[in-house]
């Protein structure tokens, strides 16, 4: 167990519609990050937050944003769903010397 | 542009010898790399890392090299055990730590 939660596991919903996955860190780690995983691909890094600023942002398409609240959980909001936008959706967190990244068991969206 | 690839989708090897996962990278600026493990329905946990400042690590089983003249690292497992069988993704980072580039991963198959 890592410590990072991920929440929900699965996520079924249609093309065009909005969903929301939220993250909760290890306890005392600043930095949030989320990776999407689709298909046979490797993970591709979407954006990272440190401290409930934006640090540094990937290949996140404009339809996909999202926040580090107060608490330092953090919601990634993917809107007007595409098929293409079924994958696995990983959340990691690290604490200050960000020598490696803890992560979530991950999320697992279909959009049909 | 892939900037880290790893070119063997999979490796199958017989449990007690040695694995050897490769890794090769683009970017000259990378500094920092990790290697990852991935069990289905799970998300990466960390193994081991390696900064540009050497070029070996150890970690009980686990042995990472680093070439820089090359540009490649690999992952030796040593004795290679049932328990090893996972996907592998290897990781750079230019910034020690922010924006971790993600290789696609080689499936490592220990046979008994």
């Amino acid at each position: 167990d890592s410590g990072v939660t991920q929440t929900p596991k699965h996520l079924i919903t249609a093309t065009g519609q909005r969903v929301t996955l939220r993250c909760s860190p290890r306890s005392g780690d600043l930095s949030v990050y989320w990776y999407q995983q689709s298909l046979d691909q490797g993970l591709q890094f979407l954006i990272q937050y440190y401290n409930g600023e934006e640090r540094a942002k990937g290949n996140i398409l404009e339809r996909f944003s999202a926040q580090q609240f107060p608490d330092l959980h953090s919601e990634l909001n993917l809107s007007s769903l595409e098929l293409g936008d079924s994958a696995l959706y990983f959340c990691a967190s690290s604490g200050p010397e960000k020598e490696t990244q803890y992560f979530g068991p991950g999320t697992r969206l279909l959009v049909l | 542009d892939q900037q880290v690839k790893q070119n063997s989708p999979s490796l199958s090897v017989q449990e007690g010898r040695i694995s050897i996962l490769n890794c090769d990278y683009t970017n000259s600026m990378f500094d920092y790399f990790l290697w990852y493990k991935k069990y289905p329905a799970e998300g990466p946990t960390f193994l081991i890392s390696i900064s540009s400042i050497k070029d070996k690590n150890e970690d009980g089983r686990f042995t990472v090299f680093l070439n820089k003249s090359a540009k490649h690292l690999s992952l030796h497992i040593v004795p290679s055990q049932p328990g090893d069988s996972a996907v592998y993704f290897c990781a750079a980072s230019a910034n020690y730590g922010q924006n971790f580039v993600f290789g696609p991963g080689t499936r490592l198959s220990v046979l008994p």
